[in-house]
């Protein structure tokens, strides 16, 4: 059962623009969510996060946004750069328990 | 050291054979977490321990693997009679707290061991 879903799976946009990527998840006891970058041949580090009692958070250029009624959110990237370049994954947690993962979204910035 | 470190970087095993993965996490951390990504997905929990004791294996898709962390800081993942399916990436985190404490979720990941089974 994958209680976290994640898209698109992949996408282009050139420098400076806006990427987005949103996740969806079934567990309405999951109280902590994490956005990951991975780089290739590197372990996932952690991004940005946010827990359910604030609709939206912001550090810098990356930008999440929460809808729990629709059990949804997502992560904006902003004035995107070509190192941004990496595969994002959400995840969610429930108690500060194990961390489930999205499938991951493999975002490409064109200079 | 300054991260979580594993070893092997890369290990290529036959069919059959018992492999062992290293982790060392970040010094002084309380929990410690073993995921499996497989080409192109995201990272699958195996299982977690805070200090020595193993609190959850419920990830750990069978009897063939086994995790250790004997004294609280390096831990084993050792899998053995390996099988094709068993090629992925294995990731180590840690965390300075235990789950269900504050910061407890923050997790610290290594570049992990690349396992191929031929």
């Amino acid at each position: 059962q994958q209680q976290v879903k994640q898209s698109p799976q992949s996408l282009i946009v050139q420098k400076g623009g806006i990427s987005i990527i949103n996740c969806a998840y079934e567990n309405t006891a999951f109280d902590y969510f994490p956005w990951y970058q991975q780089f290739p041949g590197k372990g996932p580090a952690l991004l940005i996060a946010i827990r359910p009692d604030v609709s939206e958070k912001k550090e810098g250029r990356f930008t999440i946004s929460f809808n729990k009624s629709a059990k949804q959110f997502s992560l904006h990237i902003m004035d995107s750069q070509p190192g941004d370049s990496a595969t994002y994954f959400c995840a969610a947690s429930s108690a500060g328990n194990k961390l489930t993962f999205g499938g991951g979204t493999r975002v490409l910035v064109k200079p | 050291g300054a991260g979580v470190s594993q070893s092997p970087r890369y290990k290529v095993a036959k069919r059959g054979q018992d492999v062992a993965l290293r982790c060392d996490p970040i010094s002084g951390h309380v929990s410690l977490f073993w995921y499996q990504q497989a080409l192109g997905q995201g990272p699958e929990f195996l299982t977690y321990f805070q200090n020595e004791a193993q609190l959850d294996k419920s990830g750990l898709p069978s009897d063939r693997f086994f995790a250790e962390r004997p004294e609280g800081s390096v831990s084993t993942l050792k899998i053995q009679r390996t099988q094709q399916e068993d090629s992925a990436v294995y990731l180590c985190a840690s965390s300075s707290r235990g789950v269900r404490q504050a910061g407890g979720e923050k997790l610290f990941f290594g570049s992990g061991t690349q396992l191929s089974v031929l």
